[in-house]
């Protein structure tokens, strides 16, 4: 399966720290995304990073993917009570369609 | 600016009735998708279209179908809506087809059935 696994499942930080989350997937890929999703609401598209790239940014947001150990992890900096939402990686090879995992849930305190 | 439009945000319906989903998008996308959510199971694909009056099945297909008579609309059709089907559904549609390209999606129609 293409799906990828996020981990922690959640994390709490306080406002300015930063946060780190975590995918891993099983397959080989063309590309990777990221998606946020507030509570309540749908997903919204953050980063794509392809799989010759190594790191991407995208303001606050710092994205890396290693294709040797099939891992990306998105890094947020310097958070802010608004960056509170759940985080969710799709990775993505030779199908029809992307599959997301469960998520992480991050929770920011002001 | 993208739009995707679920027509309902949230819609409570009994045991037995037939349920119609629909979403549209203002993009010109050739790709639409139907995904439920679901806590702790994350978001599984239900169905999606490359075209119009194009469908295949994605993940967890039974006990829906679903409608793509114009390139902006899909609709998601619960035959006979089950205490199963109580869930969050995102609507998402894209320009590129697979992953190539990022997905849209909807602000989600959350469905209780009773």
């Amino acid at each position: 399966s293409q799906q990828g696994e996020e981990d922690p499942q959640a994390l709490s930080i306080q406002e300015g720290e930063n946060a780190t989350m975590n995918c891993s997937y099983k397959t080989s890929i063309n590309n990777l995304q990221w998606y946020r999703q507030n509570s309540g609401r749908g997903l919204v598209h953050l980063i794509l990073i392809r799989s010759n790239e190594r790191e991407k940014h995208s303001g606050r947001l710092r994205v890396t993917l290693d294709t040797s150990k099939k891992s990306s992890s998105l890094l947020i900096t310097a958070s802010r009570a608004a960056d509170t939402a759940s985080y969710f990686c799709a990775p993505w090879g030779n199908t029809d369609k992307l599959i997301f995992g469960t998520g992480t849930r991050l929770q920011v305190f002001p | 600016d993208v739009k995707v439009t679920q027509s309902s945000r949230y819609l409570v319906k009994r045991t037995g009735e037939k349920v119609f989903l629909e979403c549209v998008q203002d993009m010109d996308h050739e790709n639409m998708f139907w995904y439920r959510q679901d806590p702790g199971l994350g978001l599984r694909l239900i169905y999606f279209s490359y075209d119009v009056k194009m469908k295949e099945k994605g993940d967890i297909p039974e006990g829906y179908s679903v409608s793509r008579e114009k390139k902006e609309r899909f609709s998601l059709i619960l035959e006979s809506a089950s205490t199963n089907q109580t869930s969050m559904y995102l609507c998402a549609s894209s320009l590129a087809g697979g992953g190539t390209g990022e997905l849209f999606f909807g602000e989600g129609s959350r469905l209780t059935v009773l």
